[in-house]
């Protein structure tokens, strides 16, 4: 079936520093790009999405951008605070009745 | 209270025995899903409803699991005979057309 491939598994960032994460898709009917956060021992959270009509959407220190061309989007974190330490998720989202489908996701960790 | 709450929170059980979990979504939300996770990954999909219509279930899940939502609006999740396999953490999720999860704090299956 048709995948997300997300890259890297983990990151190590100094606090301050950006983080980006990257995620490849194959299906180019794929209209809608989710991310969610999860923090240690707590539930997944949305933090950001963004449709195929639209190159970039930002909020405050978080940004998805998307190629449709190269097929990927991306998560850049600006100015990194231990807070922004969780694992990220950028599930397969086909829409209509199909549901959401997540992998292993990126383990961020912000060092102080 | 207008997000998704599961109960209980937390559940040890010996093997064998029957566990039932509940989760009340987000009132306006026609949709929801029930989820797994275990250490290291991510939400592993099991079955998903709109309104009382059981529309999916995972082929990963044995006929010792079964959920309801008998009035279109809260959720169980009956598991039969548990294994130690079955310890994991159980997440429902809720959203309004096929998007933006909102998920649970999930119930934390322990069997012993």
């Amino acid at each position: 079936g048709e995948n997300v491939e997300q890259h890297p598994s983990t990151l190590s960032v100094q606090e301050g520093d950006s983080a980006v994460i990257k995620c490849t898709y194959s299906d180019s009917a794929s209209n809608y790009f989710p991310w969610y956060k999860q923090e240690l021992g707590k539930r997944p959270q949305l933090i950001i999405d963004i449709r195929s009509n639209v190159g970039e959407k930002k909020d405050q220190r978080i940004a998805v951008t998307l190629n449709k061309t190269a097929k990927h989007f991306s998560l850049h974190i600006t100015e990194t605070q231990p807070e922004d330490s969780a694992v990220y998720f950028c599930p397969r989202a086909p829409g209509g009745y199909q549901k959401v489908t997540f992998g292993t996701g990126t383990k961020l960790q912000v060092i102080p | 209270d207008t997000g998704v709450s599961q109960d209980p929170r937390h559940k040890i059980t010996k093997r064998g025995q029957n566990v039932t979990f509940r989760c009340d979504p987000i009132s306006e939300h026609n949709r929801l899903y029930w989820y797994r996770q275990t250490l290291g990954q991510g939400p592993e999909f099991l079955t998903y409803f709109q309104n009382e219509a059981q529309l999916e279930k995972s082929r990963l899940l044995s006929d010792r699991f079964s959920a309801e939502r008998p009035k279109g609006s809260f959720s169980t999740l009956e598991i039969q005979r548990t294994e130690q396999g079955d310890s994991a953490m159980y997440l429902c999720a809720s959203s309004l057309a096929q998007e933006r999860y909102t998920f649970g704090s999930g119930t934390r299956l322990t069997v012993v």
